[in-house]
């Protein structure tokens, strides 16, 4: 009943090589989030798109890149991978309640930079 | 920044007690508190809420405490038991911006 796929689910990949980490929900809705999960930091939003081609940046979107070509895709780039960018990232959107404050989380993907 | 503090970074708690987390926040136009529940290997889960205009939020086991005025609110889940082992975050988000903004998380172990 998943309504957000996240792939890979887990990827090693060495310092400098371009990464894209996918998101595909089946809920059509406009909004879409990006987060990273860091130990001693909780969750730390990326980037999010409030509509197709629509895409702003959160807290920690430096070396980050984003685009949104349809509705049901979230695609997350790293340009140029580092081993600071090892950590589990998550995608997310709005919960059927509407409400800012909730949101339904995909089961992540986690990314070692070599 | 961190602009939700979240205390203590870990609890271990005995079955059958009672585990407190509290979080803090400084930005005054946060006005609705959710808080998660991750279990390893998953994404975080809704768990609870709660709006300002109310001091406490009881579902079940699970009650929040807010307290306006001291700009603080804690998670209190009664009767732990060691299926409630999991890491939670407090978040906060302002209404009608696109963002939620998280605390660092507790890691709860209950022991049998």
């Amino acid at each position: 009943d998943a309504g957000i796929t996240q792939s890979p689910r887990h990827k090693v990949t060495e310092t400098g090589t371009p990464v894209t980490l996918r998101c595909h929900q089946t809920e059509n809705h406009r909004y879409m989030y990006w987060y990273r999960q860091d130990p001693g930091h909780g969750l730390r939003l990326i980037h999010y798109s409030y509509g197709v081609k629509d895409t702003d940046k959160g807290e920690v979107s430096d070396g980050y890149s984003v685009s949104r070509s349809k509705t049901e895709d979230f695609l997350l780039t790293l340009e140029s991978a580092t081993s600071s960018q090892t950590s589990v990232y998550f995608c997310a959107i709005p919960s059927r309640t509407g409400n800012t404050g909730e949101l339904f989380f995909g089961e992540g993907s986690r990314l070692t930079v070599l | 920044q961190q602009q939700v503090k979240q205390s203590p970074q870990s609890l271990i708690v005995q079955k059958g007690g009672i585990s407190i987390i509290n979080c803090a926040y400084e930005n005054t136009a946060f006005d609705y508190f959710p808080w998660y529940q991750q279990f390893p290997g998953k994404g975080p889960a809704l768990l609870i809420a709660i709006r300002p205009d109310v001091s406490e939020k009881k579902e079940g086991r699970f009650t929040i405490s807010f307290n306006k005025s001291a700009k603080q609110f804690s998670l209190h889940i009664m009767d732990s038991q060691p299926g409630d082992s999991a890491t939670y975050f407090c978040a906060a988000s302002i209404r009608n911006t696109d963002k939620l903004i998280f605390g660092t998380g507790t890691r709860l172990q209950v022991f049998p």
